[in-house]
């Protein structure tokens, strides 16, 4: 079966790093998205990788390795406003998004 | 204004009523999506309209039915739903670059539904 595992809730520090990993198994491969969703909002685009590496966009960079079937969303210098939770989706080869359940991310001063 | 908005944002309804979602894009795109989101687990697509054509259902009861009138505007109807249908429901669309493939999909506030 197809499936997307990320960890349930994180905690970090204000001014820290923070990796959100995601793992994920799906029939066919062509890509991996990472939203933004916060409380009672709409999830937000971050980033898509389709190739191995990383990908950076401002404080916020995204990893791909495609032969290992991983990923993580690295949040540098976090902020207050990062606390949300972050959503790793797979991009099947019937280009269906097998979405996770998505990690909380609780930032402390 | 928002790429995406959904009405009503918030909605409790009983079991025997019938009501109805609705979103609206205003980005141009050729795709419109229905998900069911419950908390602590995965966003579950339930509809995929491309072209405003039906491509996806899912397996969705038949008490959720969607309605997809132009390349802007998606409904879903709602009748005889049961409690555990309580969930927030966010539209989202995309543009379809190519037969197939799907871009960057832009997400609704959501409509917040509780069933007593």
């Amino acid at each position: 079966g197809q499936n997307i595992d990320q960890p349930t809730e994180m905690t970090a520090t204000e001014g820290a790093i923070v990796q959100i990993n995601c793992t994920y198994q799906t029939s066919g491969f062509n890509g991996l998205f990472w939203y933004q969703q916060h409380a009672g909002e709409a999830p937000t685009f971050l980033s898509y990788n389709v190739l191995d590496g990383l990908e950076e966009k401002g404080r916020f960079s995204s990893f791909l390795s495609r032969s290992k079937g991983y990923s993580y969303l690295l949040l540098k210098e976090l902020q207050m406003k990062d606390s949300a939770s972050y959503l790793c989706a797979g991009l099947d080869s019937n280009y269906q998004l097998i979405w996770g359940a998505g990690t909380k991310l609780i930032i402390k001063p | 204004e928002t790429g995406v908005t959904q009405t009503p944002r918030h909605l409790v309804m009983g079991m025997t009523n019938k009501k109805s979602l609705k979103c609206e894009q205003h980005l141009g795109h050729n795709a419109m999506y229905w998900y069911k989101q419950s908390a602590k687990k995965p966003l579950e697509l339930m509809f995929v309209y491309s072209l405003e054509e039906r491509v996806e259902n899912n397996s969705v009861p038949s008490r959720f039915s969607p309605e997809c009138p132009n390349s802007s505007h998606l409904f879903l109807h709602l009748h005889t739903l049961q409690p555990e249908d309580s969930a927030l429901y966010l539209c989202a669309s995309s543009q379809e670059v190519l037969a197939g493939e799907i871009g960057e999909q832009f997400f609704g506030p959501g409509t917040r539904l509780t069933v007593l």
